[in-house]
């Protein structure tokens, strides 16, 4: 089945740790995303990609880096300097086209600070 | 930019009746599209229904649909017959016409609670 494969399910930080979450998708879709989630609030766009090997920063960038070496892989890396990274993180992917076409998500993954 | 808005921050609804869930957006792009989604406990995030700002008629889906009064600038969606199921978070989002490939801006959402 297509879909969105986000990995781990549930991630802990140590205090200056960089952490990689891992995001891959087997639709061929252009885009992917990145959003992290606060406890009952929406979702926040860190940062996205429309094509390999190119990235734009979101609204929430800082603290946080990204790469897109391969079509299907968009892993997000939350560096020491995110100093509350303790959130829900979502990655999406969509087709290029019109603007019918949905963002599709993973099941995301939980990150705390040990 | 694109902005949407989402006033109620919780709502409740008994078994078996319907309930609205109100969105309100704002852009300057001509041509744009509406999406809802549903988050469960979970996490996970369900597409639901699609509107787009040039379709003559109201989206359905099953028991989802979506009142689209575009003067208004107001995307509700409509769930009837509601189930236990539906007690879940609901975001409105969107997306510019043409831009297959940009993010899709969210609402803050409504928790919404089905009652036995």
């Amino acid at each position: 089945d297509g879909g969105i494969t986000q990995s781990p399910k549930y991630l802990f930080r140590k205090e200056g740790q960089n952490v990689t979450l891992s995001c891959e998708q087997n639709l061929n879709h252009d885009a992917m995303y990145w959003y992290r989630q606060d406890p009952g609030q929406g979702l926040r766009l860190i940062y996205y990609s429309q094509i390999v090997n190119d990235f734009q920063k979101g609204d929430i960038a800082e603290g946080y880096s990204v790469s897109r070496e391969k079509k299907e892989s968009f892993p997000l890396t939350v560096t020491s300097a995110q100093k509350n990274p303790t959130a829900f993180y979502l990655c999406a992917s969509r087709a290029r086209g019109w603007s019918n076409q949905p963002q599709h998500f993973g099941d995301g993954t939980r990150l705390s600070i040990l | 930019a694109q902005k949407i808005t989402q006033t109620q921050p919780g709502m409740f609804v008994q078994e078996k009746e319907a309930v609205t869930l109100d969105c309100t957006y704002d852009t300057s792009d001509p041509s744009y599209g509406l999406f809802w989604y549903k988050q469960p406990s979970s996490g996970e995030m369900i597409f639901l229904i699609y509107q787009g700002s040039y379709d003559q008629q109201n989206a359905t889906e099953g028991r989802y649909s979506l009142n689209f009064q575009k003067a208004r600038k107001s995307a509700n969606l409509v769930i009837s017959a509601s189930q236990l199921g539906d007690s879940a978070m609901y975001f409105c989002a969107m997306g510019a016409w043409g831009s297959g490939n940009t993010p899709l801006v969210f609402g803050k959402g409504t928790r919404l609670s089905v009652i036995a």
